[in-house]
C-alpha cells in the first residue's frame, strides 16, 4: 500500500507570494492533518479535514487555509508569505478523524523556504 | 489546551545504557503517542498507548502511560546507536493532538 505522498518536496518563495502544498493520503483514509515543524515552535498542528470538511484547527492566523476533495486528497495554501513560515509542512492521514483512536501516518513533508 | 512537556530536551549517552525519556501532559488525554523522527526525515509511528497502565515494547524501546500522573515514558534498554534520533510524544483528544517539543537522543559508540 502506497504511503502519504506530499508535493512538492521542496519549494521556494518570496515574502509576500502565496503558496499552495498538496497532500494525498493512503487508500482509504478519510482524514487529513497538516502540521507545522520549525526549530523554534516544534510541531504545531494546523488543521484537520475529514470527509471535505474541517474538523478542527490550530491557532494559526487566516493566511493559513485548507481543503479536502472528495478523493481525500488534501490541499493547504498560505497567501501573504512571511519570513517566519518558512517550515516543514507535515501531512498525516489516518483511517478516521482524529477524535476516534486511530493512527496518524505522516508524509515525506514540503520544506518550504521563504526569502 | 493540552500542554505536553518532554525531558530531557537534549541527551547523549554511551551505547549498551539505560535511560527514559519523559512525557509530562497538562490535562486529561485521551491516548498518547510516540513517534521518532530522523534528521530530514518525517516521523515514525512507535506507540500509541490508549489507557491507563498501558505497556508496549518494541526492541529495545519501551512505553508506558499512567493517566493519573499525567506521564508517558519511553524507555530505552541496552542503548545502541541506531536509536539515535528526535523522539516526541503527542497527546490529545478529539479537539485536537499537541507534540511535544521532542528529545534529542545522540547515542555515542
Amino acid at each position: 500500500k502506497a504511503g502519504v505522498t506530499q508535493t512538492p518536496r521542496y519549494l521556494i518563495k518570496t515574502r509576500g507570494q502565496q503558496v499552495t502544498l498538496s497532500c494525498s493520503p493512503i487508500s482509504g483514509h478519510r482524514s487529513v492533518s497538516w502540521y507545522q515543524q520549525t526549530p523554534g515552535q516544534g510541531l504545531q498542528f494546523l488543521f484537520e479535514y475529514f470527509s471535505e470538511t474541517q474538523r478542527n484547527k490550530g491557532n494559526f492566523p487566516g493566511r493559513f487555509s485548507g481543503r479536502q476533495f472528495s478523493n481525500s486528497r488534501s490541499e493547504m495554501n498560505v497567501s501573504t508569505l512571511e519570513l517566519g513560515d518558512s517550515a516543514l509542512y507535515l501531512c498525516a492521514s489516518s483511517l478516521v478523524g482524529t477524535g476516534n483512536f486511530y493512527e496518524q501516518y505522516f508524509g515525506p513533508g514540503t520544506r518550504l523556504t521563504v526569502t | 489546551e493540552l500542554k505536553v512537556e518532554q525531558n530531557p530536551l537534549f541527551l547523549s549517552m554511551q551505547e549498551g545504557k539505560n535511560y527514559t525519556i519523559y512525557c509530562n501532559y497538562s490535562t486529561t488525554s485521551d491516548r498518547l503517542y510516540w513517534y521518532r523522527q530522523d534528521p530530514g526525515k518525517s516521523l515514525e509511528s512507535l506507540f500509541v498507548l490508549l489507557s491507563n497502565g498501558a505497556v508496549k515494547q518494541e526492541g529495545r524501546l519501551m512505553a508506558s502511560l499512567d493517566t493519573k500522573a499525567r506521564l508517558s515514558t519511553l524507555h530505552i534498554t541496552a542503548a545502541v546507536h541506531d536509536l539515535s534520533a528526535t523522539y516526541f510524544c503527542k497527546g490529545g483528544g478529539a479537539d485536537g493532538l499537541t507534540f511535544g517539543k521532542g528529545t534529542h537522543l545522540i547515542i555515542q559508540p
